[in-house]
């Protein structure tokens, strides 16, 4: 099966720095990944995705791009914000087939100090 | 678009007794829905996932008996943990199937925290 490995675990950052999330996959028929975010107590909000026709996506300050080649995709926030602070979760799936199970990265707990 | 309710958002029951949650995709139509547990600080555990009009599959390790899921509608899921126990206690989410583009997008509810006295 799908196996996703999410890097760093925790991550700091000043306000207004950048945040870098990392995730790498090994089945190379995933085709879709999302990325949620979760807040404390909350359920996770599924904040950006992309599909394996494309290699990267933005929008606003979230950016996600993906390495087909070398099976790994990352989160890019820009200009953080204190209510950026949330555990974010990466997952991986093949999207277009019946199964789609999401596979999920362990989450990267997120930090930014104002 | 793409709203999914989980209720009730905490329940706390004695030892022996059951729980429902309920698990609603609000503004679309989902034939698949799926319920996780979630342990703090660690990432989500699928336990089932829930067909509409049919028996859910359940992973591997996840008791059918103890954990009952009905898909009644294309629009309501539920769970009933049945003769719960402390090990129960947990934070179960649900998240909702819907098609976009040829692809599959999953949307989750706001969870419902389990306590079992």
């Amino acid at each position: 099966g799908e196996n996703v490995e999410q890097h760093p675990s925790t991550l700091s950052v000043q306000e207004g720095d950048s945040a870098v999330i990392k995730c790498t996959y090994s089945d190379s028929a995933s085709n879709y990944f999302p990325w949620y975010k979760q807040e404390l107590g909350k359920g996770p909000q599924l904040i950006i995705d992309i599909r394996s026709n494309v290699g990267e996506k933005k929008d606003q300050r979230i950016a996600v791009t993906l390495n087909k080649t070398a099976k790994h995709f990352s989160l890019h926030i820009t200009e953080t914000q204190p209510e950026d602070s949330a555990v974010y979760f990466c997952a991986a799936s093949r999207g277009r087939t019946g199964a789609n199970n999401l596979f999920f990265g362990t989450g990267t707990r997120l930090t930014v100090i104002p | 678009g793409a709203v999914v309710s989980q209720h009730p958002s905490r329940v706390i029951c004695k030892s022996g007794t059951s729980v429902k949650i309920e698990c609603r995709s609000l503004d679309f139509q989902a034939t698949t829905m799926f319920w996780y547990r979630q342990f703090p600080k660690q990432s989500l555990m699928l336990m089932a996932t829930s067909n509409e009009g049919s028996k859910a599959t359940y992973e591997q390790g996840v008791e059918k008996d103890k954990f009952l899921i009905n898909h009644a509608s294309l629009t309501l899921s539920t769970l009933t943990v049945t003769s719960a126990h402390p090990e129960d206690s947990s934070f179960y989410i649900c998240s909702a199937r819907r098609s976009s583009g040829g692809f599959y997008e999953q949307y989750f509810g706001p969870g419902t925290r389990l306590t079992v006295t």
